[in-house]
């Protein structure tokens, strides 16, 4: 079992719309999780990291539930240039490694 | 303050060629890792470097090698390049271990014939 799954998509959301997608991790001991945003051939850069009470930023929220082991992202009031690959990531601290989904692909049309 | 830099963007090799992908942070971190990108599978960790001197293997880090001369450089070696190593490769560093953010280069796009 990959130790990060994300449905790839794509998830097509008309603009103003609200999209939500759910990433699993496999390692109940990880610890810490982030997502990233990606877009078109360009480098993954940090949108945030999910806490265990949630957070939100602007018109992102991130949820945390451990006991279903599963993170998530919500995006409300879609805009055109949301449209990326948003990547789960998970950490386990002791292994020095972040463990990446393969991306929820997220189109968002007008 | 330039970030992450890698070099070359762009590369087409042979297969046997050798050739190395250079990263370069000013951002003084001191963990470094180099990924690789392929369509459906997402990012795979090659190696890690936690400091100067320090370097580790990730999920697939046959075929390539890596050092850690100094803070700013991580420089990756591809030994005997074949056509599995056609990819996108990414550096990127943190200030310290296994954080969420990572800084990433723009990336390195390979193409092995």
């Amino acid at each position: 079992r990959k130790e990060v799954e994300q449905d790839p998509g794509p998830f097509n959301v008309p603009e103003g719309a609200t999209v939500a997608f759910n990433c699993t991790y496999s390692n109940s001991a990880s610890q810490s999780f982030f997502w990233y945003r990606q877009d078109c051939r360009k480098e993954p850069k940090l949108l945030m990291s999910v806490y265990s009470s949630g957070n939100e930023d602007g018109r992102f929220t991130a949820q945390l539930n451990r006991a279903s082991q599963y993170i998530s992202l919500l995006i409300r009031d879609s805009k055109l240039s949301d449209s990326a690959t948003y990547l789960c990531v998970a950490f386990l601290h002791g292994n020095n490694r972040l463990a990446f989904g393969k991306g929820n692909q997220v189109v968002v049309i007008p | 303050n330039a970030g992450v830099t890698q070099t070359p963007k762009f590369q087409v090799l042979k297969t046997g060629q050798s050739m190395t992908l250079q990263c370069a942070q000013d951002m003084n971190h001191e963990y470094m890792s180099w990924y690789r990108q392929d369509p459906g599978m997402g990012l795979r960790l090659i190696h890690y470097s936690v400091g100067a001197g320090i370097t580790d293997q990730g999920e697939v880090p046959n075929g390539y090698n890596v050092s850690r001369s100094t803070t700013e450089d991580f420089p990756l070696r591809l030994l005997s390049a074949a056509p599995s190593q056609t990819s996108v490769y990414f550096c990127a560093s943190s200030y310290e271990s296994g954080t969420g953010e990572l800084f990433f280069g723009e990336g390195s796009r390979l193409t092995v014939l």
